[in-house]
């Protein structure tokens, strides 16, 4: 079978630094994909990982160990907007996205 | 570029009844895949498209429903007979296949209640 394991629910302090977890055990591997989602509305690409190591973008950095079937997005100088759902999605050998849960991030002032 | 859409965004429905749900991806994209999400869930795939073809269809797509994207560009999703069950967000997003990487985009989603 195929799983992702995400945390549900963390919170973290505005101005800091906040670090997502996510493993995974999928049939096919094509790549891995890191979405926020604010609630109600559709998901918005984050970043994208295929190749073992951190790419980063902004504040946000994606990191990657296939050999782990592990993966974290590291957000960092956490500002209220970036409250939200974080979704850890693995894009299978067929293509589709493989979704986990999501982790509901509360930003505190 | 303007994004994915979706038509319509509400849709309130009773338990039997046809409902359709129409997607238009972002012009070139030669991918459309259909997700659903439930509340506190991620989006489970259902379908995806490459051109007018559709490749790939979910368990979860039971014969109820039914995707079609006739000339390539915008996608429809079908339920009919309806069931509360059904109650969901209906996503779809459209990738560009081509280079190294197959990023989808999702459009805002048509929120399905069924009474």
């Amino acid at each position: 079978g195929q799983n992702i394991d995400q945390p549900t629910e963390m919170t973290a302090t505005e101005g800091a630094i906040v670090q997502i977890n996510c493993t995974y055990q999928t049939s096919g591997f094509n790549g891995l994909f890191w979405y926020q989602q604010h609630a109600g509305e559709a998901p918005t690409f984050l970043s994208y990982n295929v190749l073992d190591g951190l790419e980063e973008k902004g504040r946000f950095s994606s990191f990657l160990s296939r050999s782990k079937g592990y993966s974290y997005l590291l957000l960092k100088e956490l500002q209220m907007k970036d409250s939200a759902s974080y979704l850890c999605a693995v894009q299978t050998g067929a293509n589709n996205l493989f979704f986990g849960t999501g982790t509901r991030l509360t930003v505190i002032p | 570029d303007t994004g994915v859409s979706q038509n319509p965004r509400h849709k309130i429905t009773k338990r039997g009844q046809n409902v359709t749900f129409r997607c238009d991806p972002i012009s070139e994209h030669n991918r459309l895949y259909w997700y659903r999400q439930t509340l506190g869930q991620g989006p489970e795939f259902l379908t995806y498209f490459q051109n007018e073809a559709q490749l790939e269809k979910s368990r979860l797509l039971s014969d109820r429903f039914s995707a079609e994207r006739p000339k390539g560009s915008f996608s429809t999703l079908e339920i009919q007979r309806t069931e509360q069950g059904d109650s969901a967000m209906y996503l779809c997003a459209s990738s560009f296949r081509g280079g190294n990487t197959d990023t989808q985009y999702f459009g805002p989603g048509t929120r399905l209640t069924v009474l």
